[in-house]
């Protein structure tokens, strides 16, 4: 296993339109989180899956932004009605268990224009 | 509501220095810290993991301690190389939360 995959790395998109990312965690972990990344900034936490249950959302993850998990397998977040402040770096992370080290992804960078 | 601070914003120093990076988080009640490294434009390489019962972790040339009633950390850079420069985060892992809650890293620069 090559560690946590996401697609696509790069995305433009004009304002107003839906977008789709996906990520692939290690193959044996059932945790999985999103998080969104600004210049500058530390990762700020969007959502949490433990296999297919969506069990924590921050305040961040408004109700344009939706998250799945079929399966427990991978997982996608789709943003709805883009806007220019969502333009940021979408990282995925997995661990196998809570206290176990986080694994992320190279990230998905995102500009709406 | 968690707030974790690392300082300095940015350091530079000549090859071979040894260094320490420092954070600090507001609420006690962790679960585990975790230590990473991100190169521009990339994701985050896991450096790291200390348990909130534990006081240190080693690998090669990093070490990282924590002290939890005071609510701090530190990364200690043994021997830095160009290799080294990147920026490091620190993110807390809740007692209460399934989440991370990150710093806005330090920036490293090792000059030649």
């Amino acid at each position: 296993d090559t560690g946590v995959s996401q697609d696509p790395r790069h995305k433009i998109t004009k304002r107003g339109q839906n977008v789709t990312f996906r990520c692939d965690p290690i193959s044996e972990h059932n945790r999985l989180y999103w998080y969104r990344q600004t210049l500058g900034q530390g990762p700020e936490f969007l959502t949490y899956f433990q296999n297919e249950a969506q069990l924590e959302k921050s305040r961040l993850l408004s109700d344009r932004f939706s998250a799945e998990r079929p399966k427990g397998s991978f997982s996608t977040l789709e943003i709805q009605r883009t806007e220019q402040g969502d333009s940021a770096m979408y990282l995925c992370a997995s661990s196998f268990e809570r206290n176990t080290e986080a694994f992320f992804g190279q990230g998905t960078r995102l500009t709406v224009v | 509501k968690q707030e974790v601070t690392q300082i300095p914003a940015a350091l530079s120093v000549p090859e071979g220095e040894n260094l320490v990076l420092n954070c600090s988080f507001t609420d006690s009640a962790i679960y585990n810290l975790q230590w990473f490294r991100q190169d521009p434009g990339k994701g985050l390489t896991s450096l790291l993991l200390i348990q909130s019962s534990q006081r240190e972790q080693t690998s090669g040339r990093l070490n990282a301690s924590l002290d939890k009633s005071s609510g701090r950390s530190t990364l200690y850079i043994a021997a830095s190389q160009p290799g080294d420069s990147a920026t490091y985060l620190c993110a807390v892992g809740g007692a209460g939360s399934y989440q991370l809650t990150f710093g806005k890293g330090t920036k490293l620069s090792v000059i030649p």
